[in-house]
């Protein structure tokens, strides 16, 4: 039973570079969305998906891009890292059900130098 | 979504009941009280959720106030396991779409 799954686990880029962050969950849920989570601070929401081809902006969305064509995955984009987008970030999902819980992913580091 | 307040962080020793308090004064009739734990840099772990009702599962207990302006979630046994940091949320929407404060550092000691 995997849950969340996000891959890479570290990733060091250079101010410019772009890439993505991938994200899958097993759980057939219809609900995922990405967090990032800076030193000493809770999550922020950057972008979230209610189902394939749904999404929506966030707190902090500015820099990042996001686009669901299947129910398991929701890849983030970086198109043009920032020192300022070095963080961790972490993928969640839930179910298509109000007021239950999330299930979060193990996060990516991500140092942008 | 209402905006909760807690302690930036608390101590507690093992095999000793941890009661953490949320203050969530503006809270609005439909929306309920959700606690995660972090522990290290991991991703956040689902606790418990409750309306207005005291809520107990295999990990937790959740004390909310009759006038649902504060809460408690009580860990009966705590162990140097749940050495984490404890956010309180609230709101009404998807369990995806959550603001996280920046919780209640618990620290389990011998």
């Amino acid at each position: 039973n995997a849950g969340v799954t996000q891959t890479p686990k570290f990733q060091v880029l250079k101010t410019g570079q772009s890439m993505t962050l991938q994200c899958a969950q097993d759980m057939n849920h219809e609900y995922m969305s990405w967090y990032r989570q800076d030193p000493g601070m809770g999550l922020r929401l950057i972008h979230y998906s209610v189902g394939a081809g749904i999404t929506d902006q966030g707190e902090v969305p500015n820099g990042y891009n996001v686009s669901r064509s299947t129910t398991e995955d929701f890849p983030l984009r970086l198109l043009s890292a920032a020192p300022s987008q070095t963080s961790v970030y972490f993928c969640a999902s839930s179910p298509d059900v109000w007021n239950t819980e999330a299930f979060f992913g193990q996060g990516t580091r991500l140092t942008v130098v | 979504d209402a905006k909760t307040t807690q302690p930036t962080s608390m101590d507690c020793a093992e095999g000793r009941a941890a009661n953490l308090p949320c203050n969530h004064s503006t809270i609005s009739g439909n929306e309920y009280v959700y606690w995660y734990r972090q522990i290290h840099s991991q991703g956040p772990q689902y606790i418990i959720h409750g309306l207005k009702n005291n809520e107990t599962n295999e990990m937790a207990s959740l004390i909310i106030t009759e006038d649902r302006k504060s809460s408690t979630l009580i860990l009966p046994h705590a162990t140097l396991r749940d050495t984490a940091v404890y956010y309180c949320i609230v709101g009404t929407g998807t369990a995806s779409k959550l603001t996280f404060g920046t919780g209640t550092r618990l620290q389990v000691t011998l």
